[in-house]
């Protein structure tokens, strides 16, 4: 079936430093987004990025969908971005449905 | 700009009881509407998404239904609530904009069954 499988599971940072989430997804996909689960649950939206590279600020991404990955790349790491980071996609043919994965949990230490 | 609303925040109910949560969506129009259910800080999975009034799809069978009574208001409800249903609830809307359509969340409803 459709899965969504994102590494590593866990992860701790001193500020500063920089870290790579990885997301593989199973099948050709019409949307990928990635969230950043806050300490009050909220989802906020980091990317929506089926394809290509994108940045905003310290966090970039990029897609690359003939190869079924994405990767979020965190630079000069901050408190403020502990939290769990989820990729999400919507499988082609899938109806506009996200199929999330398990996330990764961040923590970033001063 | 288009604000996604959800009450309550938290809610603590007795197993058996009814359960009534909703969800609005300002500042857009004839929005896709989406549940999702997160249990133990993991992993949301999809219940139920809404194209229109009163066009309800189920993702997976379970102790919950939702309505869609006017076209930016979802309802998520429980007749009788087991142990099971307790999670945080999340909803979440996209526009129909082809080919695929970027989802918004709502801050959520955190709901303990005892």
């Amino acid at each position: 079936g459709i899965q969504v499988e994102q590494s590593p599971p866990d992860l701790i940072l001193q500020e500063g430093a920089n870290s790579t989430l990885r997301c593989n997804f199973s099948d050709s996909v019409n949307n990928l987004q990635w969230f950043h689960q806050n300490p009050w649950g909220q989802l906020i939206n980091l990317f929506y990025i089926p394809s290509g590279t994108k940045q905003n600020g310290r966090l970039s991404a990029t897609t690359v969908a003939t190869e079924r990955y994405s990767l979020l790349y965190i630079s000069s790491s901050q408190t403020t971005d502990s939290g769990v980071y989820f990729c999400a996609a919507d499988f082609t043919g899938g109806g506009n449905k996200l199929t999330f994965g398990t996330g990764t949990q961040l923590k970033v230490e001063l | 700009s288009q604000t996604i609303h959800q009450w309550p925040a938290t809610l603590v109910q007795p197993v058996g009881s009814p359960l009534s949560l909703e969800c609005t969506v300002e500042g857009t129009s004839n929005p896709n509407l989406y549940w999702y259910r997160q249990a133990a800080g993991r992993g949301l999975q999809l219940l139920f998404y809404s194209v229109g009034i009163g066009q309800i799809s189920s993702e997976v069978p379970q102790n919950l239904s939702a309505s869609r009574p006017q076209d930016r208001q979802f309802i998520l409800s429980s007749k009788k609530l087991l142990l099971s249903d307790s999670g945080f609830y999340l909803c979440a809307w996209s526009t129909k904009r082809e080919p695929s359509y970027e989802q918004y969340f709502g801050p959520g409803t955190r709901l303990t069954v005892t």
